[in-house]
């Protein structure tokens, strides 16, 4: 099955500084690959997302790049704000025998954005 | 509501007691997951619904984890003879998407924290 790896497990940056969380996944099928941020006590919510059919997407302050040849994927915040503090989590689908709606999520990073 | 919705939000259990774990999803999303989310890790998959048909239930720990989703849309997660190491947040998640059509965005509930003492 599919296996994704992230890091790194906490990052603490300035305001106003960017912040990059990397992910590798290990299925070569997989084909879809979403980030999710959790504030503390709160519900996981989608902020960006990526097919495997493009290299780069960005929304704003938010940016995924996807490398298919190595396998990984990565997160870019610019211009971080204290709002940007939560957990984020990669995911990777599970892309085998025509069924993709599997998730296998990282084990998340713990944003800190100091003021 | 607008959202997923899930009930109770705060379980405390004794070792050996059953519970069961209510899910409301958006209303005509086909697809429904429950993951478990260990304090700390990310979500793991559990089970997925399609409509009422449960298509996968390969992420359920043991036979002592059952669900349903009799009609299409409420379901319920049911541990039976819960044991310490079921202490979870458990969290479903609805997609308006099906499994043939592909993946779509997942809309999570705020999940329900269960503690077996």
């Amino acid at each position: 099955g599919e296996n994704v790896e992230q890091h790194p497990s906490t990052l603490s940056v300035q305001e106003g500084d960017s912040a990059v969380i990397k992910c590798t996944y290990s299925d070569s099928a997989s084909n879809y690959f979403p980030w999710y941020k959790q504030e503390l006590g709160k519900r996981p919510q989608l902020i960006i997302d990526i097919r495997s059919n493009v290299g780069e997407k960005k929304d704003q302050r938010i940016a995924v790049t996807l490398n298919k040849t190595a396998k990984h994927f990565s997160l870019h915040i610019t211009e971080t704000q204290p709002e940007d503090s939560a957990v984020y989590f990669c995911a990777a689908n599970s892309n085998s025998g025509g069924s993709n709606y599997k998730l296998t999520f990282g084990k998340g990073t713990l944003l800190t954005v100091n003021p | 509501g607008a959202g997923v919705s899930q009930s109770p939000r705060y379980k405390v259990a004794k070792r050996g007691q059953d519970v069961a774990l209510r899910c409301d999803p958006i209303s005509g999303h086909v697809s429904l997951f429950w993951y478990q989310q260990a304090l700390g890790q990310g979500p793991e998959f559990l089970t997925y619904f399609q409509n009422e048909a449960q298509l996968d239930k390969s992420g359920l720990p043991s036979d002592r984890f059952f669900a349903e989703r009799p009609e299409g849309s409420v379901s319920t997660l049911k541990i039976q003879r819960t044991q310490q190491e079921d202490s979870a947040v458990y969290l479903c998640a609805s997609s308006s998407k099906g499994v043939v059509v592909g993946t779509g965005e997942l809309f999570f509930g705020e999940g329900s924290r269960l503690t077996v003492l």
